[in-house]
């Protein structure tokens, strides 16, 4: 089975570090999304793009966040600088058209010192 | 302003029982509705869909039913196996909204199916 592919699995930092998430889409999925799962909020949309190009990024933090893909296989999510209370799991969904189920990575466990 | 809830953070049943997982919203805009099952360190799974054109989507031991007055869908598991031990969350989207591809979920159930 075609998977979402996350990089790295967990990361541990401290406060004020740069952090790089990437993501690697299902090959053909033309629609890449970055949730942010708490416990208080549950799961969260960050940002999402189509053909490569951002479609909404309203629920990131645009101070500090930035999400961009590069190319087709590749979508980063970074922090600068990082901060405590962005310690939380952070998951890649790709998708195809809308109507279609979004395909879940598992997920970068990323805790801020 | 939670659009999707999921008012019960866990449920526990026995196994060859039926599941019942509830789920409500607020959007009546909302008219693609899904399930995604998620274990530990794992990403969600997608489960099963609805379209709000009906009532109730089958598929093997899972039906997920949709009751657009009341803004209210529900998952059924029959039979209930220990392996559907995970966190179940409710997702709604816009399927007619445009270029509108956002999932909005609910914050999950745990369920948890006793041998």
């Amino acid at each position: 089975d075609a998977r979402v592919t996350q990089t790295p699995r967990h990361k541990v930092t401290e406060m004020g570090q740069e952090v790089t998430m990437r993501c690697q889409p299902i090959l053909g999925h033309n629609t890449v999304f970055w949730y942010r799962q708490t416990m208080m909020q549950g799961l969260e949309l960050l940002a999402y793009f189509r053909n490569r190009a951002p479609l909404d990024d309203s629920g990131m933090p645009k101070d500090r966040f930035s999400a961009e893909m590069p190319d087709a296989t590749l979508a980063t999510l970074k922090i600068q600088p990082s901060e405590p209370r962005d310690s939380a799991v952070y998951f890649c969904a790709s998708g195809l058209v809308q109507g279609q189920p979004q395909h879940f990575g598992d997920g970068t466990r990323l805790s801020i010192l | 302003d939670q659009q999707v809830k999921q008012n019960s953070p866990s449920l526990s049943v026995q196994e060859g029982r039926i599941s019942i997982l509830n789920c409500d919203y607020t959007n009546s805009m909302f008219d693609y509705f899904l399930w995604y099952k998620k274990y530990p360190a794992e990403g969600p799974t997608f489960l099963i869909s609805i379209s709000s054109i009906k009532d109730k989507n089958e598929d093997g031991r899972f039906t997920v039913f949709l009751n657009k007055s009341a803004k209210h869908l529900s998952l059924h598991i029959v039979p209930s196996q220990p392996g559907d031990s995970a966190v179940y969350f409710c997702a709604a989207s816009f399927l007619s909204g445009g270029s509108n591809y956002k999932l909005t979920f609910g914050k999950g159930t745990l369920l948890t199916v006793n041998p």
